[in-house]
């Protein structure tokens, strides 16, 4: 069935690099995009970056713009996170997930539709 | 950056009773928005899409309304297994937001 595999959780120390990996199961890769979403502990969901496998355009949220970087292998169907400069701010859930449209709709309409499949999350604690 | 108000930050409602939860938009979406249910430990799922479509195998009781900058979230006879977290989510800017969350708990 359709889903999204995470890594494993991560322990890094502030200054450090973190890479987190998403590997899409049951459909054609490229015809989706992949939204990162994050969520610190006891806090809202924040929009990070986005990526279209099927022609590498990304998109990243202001605030982390700097220091991410989202990329993929679609020779294995998977989709990376990058950051760095990590500081304790960045200690929180991080979620892949699957655009509900298509690239073929989603590329004439300008809009991704919203996430349909999410990957189980992937905790990243950031401690001296 | 689109920025998603939602109110109010918890509702309480009792077993069998509407539940209605708000989202103010910044900018026009015109109708794509959609809202996402969060448990404790879970990834979110998503309820609704295009400010009013149920996603697969979302119950009936689930309704989404509005456009432009106004919409709602209305669970129209609240089940103990409505307790959650529920999320906007604005896709209307390919630099999606969401709002801040709307804690649903038992009355």
């Amino acid at each position: 069935q359709v889903q999204l595999v995470q890594s494993g959780g991560e322990v890094k120390k502030p200054g450090a690099s973190v890479r987190v990996s998403c590997k899409a199961y049951g459909y054609t890769f490229t015809n989706y995009g992949i939204t990162w979403v994050r969520q610190a502990p006891g806090q809202g969901l924040e929009w990070m970056g986005w990526l279209s496998p099927y022609n590498g355009n990304t998109q990243y949220a202001q605030k982390v713009q700097d220091r991410v970087s989202v990329t993929t292998d679609t020779s294995t169907s998977t989709v990376y996170l990058d950051l760095r400069s990590l500081t304790s701010d960045d200690t929180a859930v991080y979620y892949c997930a699957r655009d509900r449209l298509g690239v073929s709709i989603s590329m004439v309409r300008g809009v991704n539709g919203g996430m349909d499949v999410w990957g189980q999350g992937t905790t990243v604690i950031v401690s001296s | 950056e689109i920025v998603l108000t939602q109110s109010p930050a918890t509702v309480s409602v009792s077993p069998g009773e509407r539940a209605t939860l708000s989202c103010r938009a910044s900018q026009d979406l015109r109708s794509n928005l959609a809202w996402y249910q969060q448990k404790p430990g879970q990834a979110p799922r998503l309820l609704i899409y295009g400010a009013s479509a149920r996603a697969t195998g979302i119950p009936a009781r689930f309704s989404g309304s509005g456009s432009g900058t106004e919409f709602s979230l209305t669970i129209s006879s609240l089940q103990s297994e409505d307790i959650a977290l529920y999320y906007c989510h604005q896709y209307n800017d390919w630099l999606g937001t969401f709002g801040q969350g709307t804690k649903v708990e038992i009355k």
